[in-house]
């Protein structure tokens, strides 16, 4: 039972490098969506995808691209790395998009986080 | 906008201790409410919900209802376990995304 991987687990990445974080869902969902945690903030949404080829923002999406080429994969992409996106991310999938009358269940699988530090 | 709040923590309690985290929302309607829970070292994970007002949801014990009255959806639990130690979140849905309270995190003692 795989759900939602994500990989890398820890990256320590220096001042304006790129990087992309991974993530694969094998249910078959057709939502996907990251969040960054952060201490006393809770989760906050960065981006979300309803389906392959298409993806929109949420509340943080300053610094990061997306991309949902298949139902599968929803990589995201820190373009030029900066301290203040030290963060844990993490990647949560869902089999529509919450709250979809008569669909949406509100219920979302998360994967286990990717730990990110910026110098 | 839309907005959940919940008690500050760390809250430490004693095991077999009665637990409750207090959720209030801000929001438009009557939203579907949430409490996620996130062990250690893991993601989050979908505790219980309620999709209408006097709702309760309950599992694993915690138990949690909606009243639209005070705008409230508290955790409770009756007696806690050293396994119940985690970060408690409080949710709504606004517009197909559901936004999180801060968390809360619970640490049970033997």
């Amino acid at each position: 039972n795989a759900g939602v991987t994500q990989t890398p687990k820890f990256q320590v990445l220096k001042t304006g490098q790129s990087m992309t974080l991974q993530c694969a869902q094998d249910m078959n969902h057709e939502y996907m969506s990251w969040y960054r945690q952060d201490p006393g903030m809770g989760l906050r949404l960065i981006h979300y995808s309803v389906g392959a080829g298409i993806t929109d923002q949420g509340e943080v999406p300053n610094g990061y691209n997306v991309s949902r080429s298949t139902t599968e994969d929803f990589p995201l992409r820190l373009l030029s790395a900066a301290p203040s996106q030290t963060s844990v991310y993490f990647c949560a999938s869902s089999s529509t998009l919450p709250g979809l009358a008569g669909r949406g269940t509100g219920e979302l699988f998360f994967g286990e986080g990717s730990r990110l530090t910026v110098l | 906008g839309n907005s959940v709040t919940q008690m500050e923590g760390p809250v430490t309690l004693s095991e077999e201790a009665f637990l409750t985290i207090n959720c209030t929302y801000t929001a438009t309607g009557y939203p579907s409410l949430f409490w996620y829970v996130q062990y250690p070292g893991e993601g989050l994970q979908l505790l219980l919900k309620a999709t209408k007002a006097d709702d309760k949801g309950s599992n694993k014990g915690f138990e949690a209802t909606y009243r639209k009255e005070t705008t409230s959806f508290h955790l409770e639990k009756g007696s806690v376990q050293v396994s119940d130690s985690a970060v408690y979140f409080c949710a709504l849905i606004q517009g197909g995304k559901l936004i999180f309270g801060q968390g809360t995190e619970l640490s049970v003692k033997p």
